[in-house]
């Protein structure tokens, strides 16, 4: 069982703010890591997955890097709207294969208007 | 949605009753998880499997078991529910080749 930090547990941001948030894992072993955005009442979406140092991935104003050197990824948000709330969760992924994921617990993210 | 179905979509039942609950998916994916999801955990993987009749435990597989008979249908029983397993349970699949997964919409299951 991976030991995966997630930092904040939440997050008020006034909504056109941008801010981001931090995933933390062991850098041994890593083999990719997923980003997923998890609304209300829904499932879980998947966002980016990401393998190599130094991945930068990019999905309209959502953007991921990634350090597996020293083992943390960050999400960026830009210009914040209030269908950004959600909770977001991290899965690094050790070793290869299809195993089932370790998820952070998530950073809860609440954009005021 | 991947072409994933849960059911029951909802259920409360008693304790001490069995509970099996059921995830179709509809295009041939070899990987499937079961995860359950609770208020300060997070998601935590339950099993999962890697073909008909292949199967292995997760992080929380106490007091579950699972079948996988057919490749498109993952069950997921509980032979003697207990309150402490109350919670949403979500299924998974991993098309084959891709390092993602992609989630059902879930089974609110209430133990009494």
């Amino acid at each position: 069982i991976l030991n995966v930090e997630q930092s904040p547990q939440s997050l008020h941001v006034q909504e056109g703010d941008s801010t981001n948030f931090t995933c933390s894992f062991p850098s041994s072993n890593f083999y990719a890591l997923h980003w997923y955005r998890w609304e209300t009442a829904k499932s879980p979406e998947a966002l980016f997955v990401m393998t190599l140092n130094g991945d930068e991935k990019k999905k309209g104003r959502i953007s991921a890097t990634l350090n597996t050197k020293e083992g943390y990824s960050y999400l960026y948000i830009k210009g914040s709207q209030p269908e950004d709330s959600a909770t977001y969760l991290c899965a690094p992924h050790a070793g290869g294969g299809a195993d089932g994921l370790t998820f952070g617990k998530g950073t809860h993210l609440i954009i005021q208007p | 949605d991947a072409g994933i179905t849960q059911s029951p979509r909802h259920k409360v039942t008693e304790t001490g009753t069995p509970v099996t609950l059921r995830c179709h998916q509809t295009e041939n994916h070899r990987y499937m998880y079961w995860y359950r999801q609770d208020p300060g955990h997070g998601l935590r993987l339950i099993h999962y499997s890697y073909g008909v009749k292949d199967t292995d435990k997760g992080e929380v597989s106490d007091g579950y078991s699972v079948s996988r008979s057919k490749t498109e249908d993952f069950l997921l029983t509980l032979e003697s529910a207990t309150s402490s397993q109350t919670s949403v349970y979500f299924c998974a699949i991993n098309p084959t080749g891709s390092y993602e997964q992609y989630f059902g919409p879930g089974t609110r299951l209430t133990v009494t």
